[in-house]
């Protein structure tokens, strides 16, 4: 199943399936991007990330591709687990300084809400 | 185990009142951050800190108060001046020793803040 995390925050698949959430993003000056998975009450946890001049990155089951063509941004996760159902952000550091600081403030997607199927 | 300690998970605030969130890390990062979460959205930064002894605003700052006396610790407070407080608070810390070195932020597991 797919989803664009901006306009159709959930997603529901078969345990099992792949999965793939979709985040766009709007700064062409960011080069630094970073997915979190967040359970309910929990704080988000880091799954995997990419520098700009990579297009794919793969980590446990998890792939994350990256199209500064289109600024669009996509986390695939494979056969799918119970385990996996969650909120899933995406976000961006931008290189430019902001406000007079240099420091690389992440920015954050709403999210998608993945849930699986048994 | 290195991590990052938010206490306490829930807590609650009276009309009128300060109430403070402990944020502590043994990760030995420089930066440290404070957001809020809102059901249903993005993080917001509320404030953020590159080193001890010094802070900046994040996007939302207006109502809340920080300190860096220390680098493992980074508090927040929620003031009276911030009239609607309920929210998920979340503390983050990152590396960042040269300001341009693209590390992840690592979390807390939140406190929750309510009205009474």
């Amino acid at each position: 199943g797919e989803s664009v995390g901006l306009h159709l925050p959930t997603l529901s698949v078969q345990e099992g399936d792949n999965s793939i959430i979709n985040c766009a993003y709007s700064n062409s000056a960011s080069d630094y991007f970073i997915w979190y998975k967040q359970e309910s009450g929990k704080g988000p946890q880091f799954i995997i990330d990419i520098r700009s001049n990579m297009d794919k990155r793969q980590g446990q089951r998890v792939t994350v591709l990256l199209n500064k063509t289109v600024k669009h941004l996509s986390l695939q996760i494979a056969a799918t687990q119970p385990g996996d159902s969650a909120v899933y952000f995406c976000a961006e550091k931008r290189s430019r300084s902001d406000r007079g600081s240099t420091l690389g403030r992440l920015y954050f997607g709403r999210g998608t809400q993945l849930t699986v199927w048994p | 185990d290195g991590g990052i300690t938010q206490s306490p998970k829930y807590l609650f605030r009276k009309e009128g009142q300060n109430v403070t969130l402990s944020c502590e890390q043994n990760l030995n990062h420089d930066a440290m951050y404070w957001y809020r979460q809102d059901p249903g959205q993005g993080l917001r930064l509320i404030y953020y800190s590159q080193i001890v002894n010094d802070f900046q605003k994040g996007d939302i700052a207006e109502g809340y108060s920080v300190s860096r006396e220390k680098k493992e610790s980074f508090p927040l407070t929620v003031t009276s001046a911030q009239k609607n407080p309920t929210a998920f608070y979340l503390c983050a810390s990152s590396i960042d020793r040269d300001r341009v070195s693209n590390q992840p932020q690592h979390f807390g597991d939140g406190t929750r803040l309510s009205i009474l």
